[in-house]
């Protein structure tokens, strides 16, 4: 079946600008999860889903960062004001269910994001 | 709270000779562990996962990883290498309860020679 898409694979962007990343988990899984993955470095948290649950924003690093999700499928992680320090791929994953519960990720490709 | 140490950030093996990936976790609760295997400009795929049932445990392409409570170690090992095997490895921690305790290791890059 089909796995986790992830759209654009590339974008570049001029400082300042805002950015719409989007994710399409697999039907079914009610957990969705992004990530930032930085050049040589292991992946950062930022934010999930959980069903219809407030989602976990804790990883966000700051305010310019938002997300939603719709209709419990598609997230979109949006960046405003993109500073060169965002730079990075964007993963997004899902699951089943939570992965405390033992219940492994499925990633997508990622965007890799360029702020010039 | 989870963390999760991988020992080395580059290890270099001939092809045909035994892998070994270390990583130590630190976890308040009994944790579940994962290791992810990230070929060049692909995605994160999971190897295996440890989930409190049996200790060792066997993933795919030939690797497994032994759960050690007492050493908080969770290293990953495969027996002979082959020149597939050359990516960046994570090894992965995650809570009981809560999922933003959920901790990605920094990666292993894995070279293999001919």
């Amino acid at each position: 079946g089909a796995g986790v898409s992830q759209s654009p694979s590339n974008k570049v962007t001029e400082k300042g600008k805002d950015v719409e990343l989007r994710c399409d988990p697999i039907s079914g899984h009610t957990a969705l999860y992004w990530y930032r993955q930085s050049l040589g470095q292991g992946l950062e948290f930022l934010i999930y889903f959980q069903g219809n649950s407030a989602p976990d924003k804790s990883g966000l690093p700051s305010d310019r960062f938002s997300a939603e999700r719709t209709g419990g499928s598609v997230s979109t992680l949006t960046i405003q004001r993109t500073q060169q320090e965002d730079s990075a791929v964007y993963l997004c994953a899902s699951s089943l269910a939570l992965t405390s519960g033992g219940y492994e990720q499925y990633f997508g490709p990622g965007t890799r994001l360029t702020v010039t | 709270a989870q963390s999760v140490t991988q020992l080395d950030s580059h290890v270099s093996v001939s092809e045909g000779t035994p892998v070994l990936l270390r990583c130590n976790y630190s976890s308040s609760y009994s944790p579940s562990l994962f290791w992810y295997v990230q070929h060049p400009n692909k995605g994160l795929q999971l190897l295996l996962k440890y989930t409190s049932a049996a200790t060792l445990v066997k993933g795919i392409n030939g690797f497994e990883a032994e759960f050690k409570k007492s050493e908080t170690s969770f290293h990953l090992t495969k027996p002979s290498a082959h020149m597939s095997d050359a990516a960046e490895y994570f090894c992965v921690v995650s809570g009981a309860y809560n999922n933003n305790d959920m901790r990605f290791g920094a990666g292993t890059r894995l070279t293999v020679k001919p």
